[in-house]
């Protein structure tokens, strides 16, 4: 009931491809559904974040698509860069959980110049 | 957005010995800090929710008296590592809960064991 299931594991994406990430969740209590980027050796950061009200949230280069029904969400990167080469996890948590984020095992990508 | 700050980044210390870890929020209130723990190309694993003011909740399998965690303010939870082997070497993160549950994470401390 708790499990955020993530994939792929990994991903290699060229210069200026979409690179997209697979996220599904299991709780249907959980209400924030957050996207982090994590470079080797550093904390994650908050990428983009996205509520159940909405079906997509854009932020620059960075879209989430987020299906309610099938209790999936996804994160595109746009125009993928070199830069964007990182971990990223997903993550889901609700009001009844105290904040307490509940994660996918992560992807790790690469983007190749 | 919103800041977490950790110290020390990075700590080594011997065998037996105890570490403190501290985690700020540097520009808002947060009742509720978590304590993660994040070993090499896996995911973060939750150690304990740090409360303001009262004791934390600790996830199962986590030993609490070996992990203590003190939020003695609205900004700041501190990790202590007691008599730390060298199998505690580890990543360890914090993050700090903020309005609308946005969570915000520190930039991690590198702890080595000798």
């Amino acid at each position: 009931q708790q499990q955020v299931k993530q994939s792929p594991q990994s991903l290699i994406v060229q210069k200026g491809g979409i690179s997209i990430i697979n996220c599904a969740y299991e709780n249907t209590a959980f209400d924030y559904f957050p996207w982090y980027q994590q470079f080797p050796g550093k904390g994650p950061a908050l990428l983009i974040a996205i509520r159940p009200d909405v079906s997509e949230k854009k932020e620059g280069r960075f879209t989430i698509s987020f299906n309610k029904s099938a209790k999936q969400f996804s994160l595109h990167i746009m125009d993928s860069q070199p830069g964007d080469s990182a971990t990223y996890f997903c993550a889901g948590t609700g009001s009844g959980n105290t904040g307490k984020l509940i994660f996918g095992q992560g992807t790790t990508l690469q983007v190749k110049p | 957005g919103a800041v977490v700050s950790q110290h020390p980044s990075r700590v080594i210390c011997k065998s037996g010995t105890s570490v403190k870890i501290e985690c700020r929020s540097l520009d808002f209130q947060a009742t509720t800090m978590f304590w993660y723990r994040q070993f090499p190309k896996q995911s973060l694993m939750l150690m304990a929710t740090s409360n303001e003011g009262s004791k934390a909740t600790y996830e199962q399998g986590v030993e609490k008296d070996k992990f203590l965690i003190n939020h003695a303010s609205l900004t700041l939870s501190t990790l202590t590592v007691t008599s730390a082997h060298p199998e505690d070497s580890s990543f360890y993160i914090c993050s700090a809960r903020a309005a609308g549950n946005t969570i915000y994470f520190g930039e991690g401390s590198w702890l080595t064991v000798v």
